[in-house]
């Protein structure tokens, strides 16, 4: 079935480093793809997405490329800040009736000025 | 904001006992889906409904039941709750036909621990 892998965490930055979190999924079809960002105590909020292949989804100066080539939807930022600690979660639509996501693990990111 | 309130917030339960979960949307979306989070598995799908009295199965269905009498609620049942169930369980909304992006709208967890 369809499924979702990203790197394991924690991961931990300085204020103003490069972030990349990658993303790998497996799907029969053509899934649209997610970045979700969850800040503690609280639910999850969509950070960005892309619904084909070579689309680029962006939102607060963070970015990823859906590459149908290699399966892979990797975030990236290019200056990250404190405010940006948070769990990242990759996932992808399901199709079919449910129209559920599917989600990778998640990766908990924290900044430190 | 898709105006989604899930109660309780927080509950302590004890095993055995019956507990249920209520998610409350505002935003007249069809779809509505039953998460729960845990450490080292992500978020994964108990149950959704695709309009009222529609419901099924998610990914990790046994031990739960779900109810949609309302566009507006669906609630999340634990006939009897046992300790592998304590958990954060998340409450979705997506809207249907021509508006639908399949993006997902969360409303702020219920923890929930089973003693």
């Amino acid at each position: 079935g369809d499924s979702v892998t990203q790197m394991e965490g924690p991961v931990t930055l300085s204020e103003e480093a490069f972030l990349t979190i990658n993303c790998t999924y497996t799907a029969t079809g053509y899934p649209s793809l997610f970045w979700y960002v969850q800040y503690p105590g609280e639910g999850l909020q969509l950070l960005l997405k892309a619904t084909k292949a070579d689309d680029k989804g962006s939102n607060k100066g963070f970015e990823a490329t859906y590459r149908k080539e290699t399966t892979s939807f990797h975030l990236e930022k290019g200056s990250v800040q404190v405010s940006d600690s948070a769990v990242y979660f990759c996932a992808l639509s399901s199709g079919g009736s449910q129209g559920n996501l599917i989600f990778g693990k998640g990766t908990k990111l924290s900044v430190k000025p | 904001d898709a105006g989604i309130t899930q109660s309780p917030r927080h509950k302590v339960t004890e095993t055995g006992t019956p507990v249920t979960l209520r998610c409350h949307q505002t935003e007249n979306h069809r779809y509505m889906y039953w998460y729960r989070q845990d450490p080292g598995h992500g978020l994964r799908l108990i149950h959704y409904s695709y309009g009222v009295k529609d419901t099924d199965k998610g990914e990790v269905s046994d031990g739960y039941s779900v109810s949609r009498s309302k566009t507006e609620d669906f609630l999340l049942t634990l006939e009897s709750a046992t300790s592998s169930q304590t958990s954060v369980y998340f409450c979705a909304t997506k809207t249907g036909g021509q508006t639908n992006t399949g993006e997902l709208f969360f409303g702020e967890g219920s923890r929930l621990t089973v003693l």
